[in-house]
């Protein structure tokens, strides 16, 4: 499979906690975005990163959270001190930008569960 | 205001139907403009890009209108299949964010 993957799938953990998401995006892609998605809502865009240099981080974006994409591939997305508000899908996704055309291509997500 | 809006509807329609979905943005130098599918607990997926002169992918026409800001999206001939959540997304020049809507669910019936 050449789409963007993501692990793990599901995640339940207890508040307080800290957890890490990693995503492997499509292998010749520069760009790679974590987003957040509730139910109900379109997903809500956290971070992006340019190769390995994160651009841009929502102001939404808590000093809980932090991204890493060391070498420009694989991203992680670490929460610490988890809170229950912090329960939602968390979707990465990547991109070739080329121009104005950013066609994004999602992976299936990861399930947070904070308890 | 969202930056974003759109009709979260439902919108029940029977096979064969047209049906069309509205989408509006508020920042002005948005750029370019997306409509992605998402159908129940998976990820969304590009349907079509929108561009300025509108354009069409079989069944389905995208349209945009600068001046009024919106961007809208026509199923004809609604299949089972099409039943899902269309989200609207808009970019801004240069920018790496993209802003979604919060999706339109559509439920095509027998």
């Amino acid at each position: 499979d050449t789409g963007v993957s993501q692990d793990p799938r599901h995640k339940i953990t207890k508040r307080g906690q800290n957890v890490t998401f990693r995503c492997d995006p499509i292998s010749e892609h520069n760009r790679l975005y974590w987003y957040r998605q509730t139910l109900g809502q379109g997903p809500e865009f956290l971070t992006y990163f340019q190769n390995e240099a994160q651009l841009e981080k929502s102001r939404l974006l808590s000093d809980r959270f932090s991204a890493e994409r060391p070498k420009g591939s694989f991203s992680t997305l670490e929460i610490q001190r988890t809170e229950q508000g912090d329960s939602a899908m968390y979707l990465c996704a990547s991109s070739l930008r080329t121009g104005d055309f950013d066609e994004q291509f999602f992976g299936p997500g990861t399930r947070l569960t904070v308890l | 205001r969202k930056e974003v809006e759109q009709d979260p509807g439902p919108f029940n329609v029977p096979e064969g139907a047209t049906v069309a979905f509205n989408c509006t943005y508020s920042n002005s130098a948005s750029q370019s403009f997306f409509w992605y599918r998402q159908d129940c607990r998976k990820e969304p997926k590009l349907l079509m890009s929108v561009y300025s002169s509108g354009n069409e992918d079989g069944r389905f026409t995208a349209q945009l209108n600068r001046a009024s800001q919106y961007i809208s999206l026509l199923i004809r001939d609604s299949k089972l299949s099409d039943s899902a959540t269309y989200l609207c997304v808009v970019n801004i020049l240069n920018a790496g964010k993209s802003t979604f809507g919060d999706g339109t669910t559509l439920t095509v019936k027998p």
